[in-house]
């Protein structure tokens, strides 16, 4: 079975730049998630989806960040413009459910210069 | 405000003998308590989880104890393998109250396990 997959592995763009990042989840999973993690620290909750539903994305910098999950599977994070701060690993994970063991993808190295 | 503290940033010991990891939380509410690891270019991995109705649940060499009391958790890992040099991260989560939005994983910083042959 095909894990969670996300593109591109690396980006590095310049300040002020826009970057999107792209998520396929387990097939079949209904819950996607995309987190932030910074160096040295644990993955936080940028925003979870339920289908094409956001139920919480109460952690997202909305005046920088967007996010989408069109048809309910595959879901783009975006930042525009990107700050110095952004540099980051962005890791999305699926599972079944709400409640479900979250399964995660390799992650997007962000590096903004 | 860090909830979920994981104070040792690295560890290291022998293979074959025991790899304790430790963790802490703030929030009462947390009820759910997971464990992942992490090799380098990959995401988390989940490992093992315990509700906080147990005080000890058991997977092959896993083991996760939660003492409710001193809100502290530990994962013991025996005999720890070489292969099992990773990052560690320690999560938890407030159990869901049907229909919201409460169910979110904080995890902790992580501890770096090296287990030397």
């Amino acid at each position: 079975e095909a894990g969670v997959v996300q593109s591109p592995r690396y980006k590095i763009i310049e300040k002020k730049q826009p970057v999107a990042f792209w998520c396929n989840p387990i097939s079949g999973h209904n819950t996607l998630y995309w987190y932030l993690q910074n160096l040295g620290q644990g993955p936080e909750l940028l925003i979870r989806y339920e289908n094409e539903e956001a139920v919480d994305d109460s952690q997202l910098p909305k005046d920088r960040f967007s996010a989408e999950r069109l048809k309910g599977v595959d879901s783009t994070l975006k930042i525009q413009p990107a700050e110095l701060g952004d540099s980051a690993v962005y890791l999305c994970a699926s599972s079944l459910d709400r409640l479900g063991e979250q399964y995660f993808g390799p992650g997007t190295r962000l590096t903004v210069t | 405000d860090q909830q979920v503290k994981q104070n040792s940033p690295s560890l290291s010991v022998q293979e074959g003998r025991i790899s304790i990891l430790n963790c802490d939380y703030t929030n009462s509410m947390f009820d759910y308590f997971l464990w992942y690891k992490k090799y380098p270019a990959e995401g988390p991995t989940f490992l093992i989880s315990i509700s906080s109705i147990k005080d000890k649940n058991e997977d092959g060499r896993f083991t996760v104890f939660l003492n409710k009391s001193a809100k502290h958790l530990s994962l013991h890992i025996v005999p720890s393998q070489p292969g099992d040099s990773a990052v560690y991260f320690c999560a938890a989560s407030p159990p869901y109250w049907g229909g919201g939005s409460n169910y979110k994983l904080t995890f902790g910083k992580g501890t770096l396990l090296t287990v030397n042959p």
